[in-house]
C-alpha cells in the first residue's frame, strides 16, 4: 500500500541551528513533492513544491531535496528561528489520479 | 484577495443532523478539495474538484456529498452527522495543475457531533 512517513516525534532543535525533518514515501512514484507548514488552529500553509528532475530547490532559509532512487525528501530550515516552530507536512500526488496525499506531519521546536 | 474562506469557523452538530459547510476562493483556482483533519490521522482527503461541475472521491468519502456548480464554490454537506464525523475540516484550492502549485488552505471548520 502507499505509504507518506514522517518522524511522529517532536524534532527540538536549539536556535541558530539547521533543522532537518524527513519525508518518506513508499508505492509512490511522484512527478514532484510538497512541503507545508502548519501552526497551531490554523490552515496549512505552502511552502515550496520539488520536481522529480530537480535535485534541490531553495527557498530563503528553506531548502529541500528530493531523492527519487531513496524516495526520500529532506526539508531544511537554516539558522532556525523560535518563529519557525510549527508542525510540516509533505504531501505528493498519488499513483493513479494526482490526488494530494499529506503525510502526517513532524512538529518543530525551535529552542531559544 | 480574500483567498479561501470556510464558514462556519466552529459547529456543533447533534448525532443525525445534516449541515452543509461553506467554501469560497476569489482566486479563479480550478482545483479544490475538502480535507479533515484528526489527531494522528494526519489530513486525509475527503472529495476533490478539477473544475465546475467536476467532482471525484477521496480517501474518505462516506457520509459526505460534494457539488461544484461553479469555480468560486465547493460546499461540503454532511448527510446524517455521527460522532466520527467531529474533525476539523479544511476546503483548499489550487491553481491550473497542483504540479505548479501549491493548495491554498481555508482556515478550518470545527465540527463537533454528539
Amino acid at each position: 500500500s502507499q505509504k507518506i512517513e514522517q518522524n511522529s516525534e517532536a524534532l527540538n532543535i536549539q536556535e541558530g541551528k539547521t533543522a532537518t525533518l524527513t519525508c518518506n514515501y513508499t508505492n509512490y512514484s511522484p512527478a514532484y513533492l510538497q512541503w507545508y507548514r502548519q501552526d497551531p488552529g490554523r490552515g496549512p500553509v505552502f511552502l515550496l513544491l520539488i520536481r522529480e528532475n530537480e535535485k534541490e530547490k531553495r527557498k530563503e532559509r528553506l531548502k529541500v531535496t528530493f531523492d527519487t532512487t531513496l524516495k526520500q525528501s529532506l526539508f531544511h530550515i537554516t539558522a532556525s528561528q523560535p518563529a519557525d516552530s510549527a508542525t510540516y507536512l509533505c504531501a505528493l500526488p498519488n499513483n493513479r489520479d494526482d490526488k494530494i496525499i499529506f503525510g502526517k506531519g513532524t512538529r518543530l521546536h525551535i529552542l531559544p | 484577495n480574500a483567498g479561501v474562506t470556510q464558514t462556519p469557523k466552529f459547529q456543533v452538530l447533534k448525532t443525525g443532523q445534516s449541515m452543509t459547510l461553506q467554501c469560497a476562493q476569489d482566486m479563479n483556482h480550478e482545483y479544490m478539495s475538502w480535507y479533515r483533519q484528526d489527531p494522528g490521522m494526519g489530513l486525509r482527503l475527503i472529495h476533490y474538484s478539477v473544475g465546475a461541475g467536476i467532482t471525484d472521491q477521496g480517501e474518505v468519502p462516506n457520509g459526505y456529498n460534494v457539488s461544484r456548480s461553479t469555480t468560486e464554490d465547493f460546499p461540503l454537506r454532511l448527510l446524517s452527522a455521527a460522532p466520527s464525523q467531529t474533525s476539523v475540516y479544511f476546503c483548499a484550492s489550487s491553481g491550473p495543475g497542483t504540479a505548479n502549485y501549491g493548495y491554498t488552505f481555508g482556515s478550518g471548520t470545527r465540527l463537533t457531533v454528539v
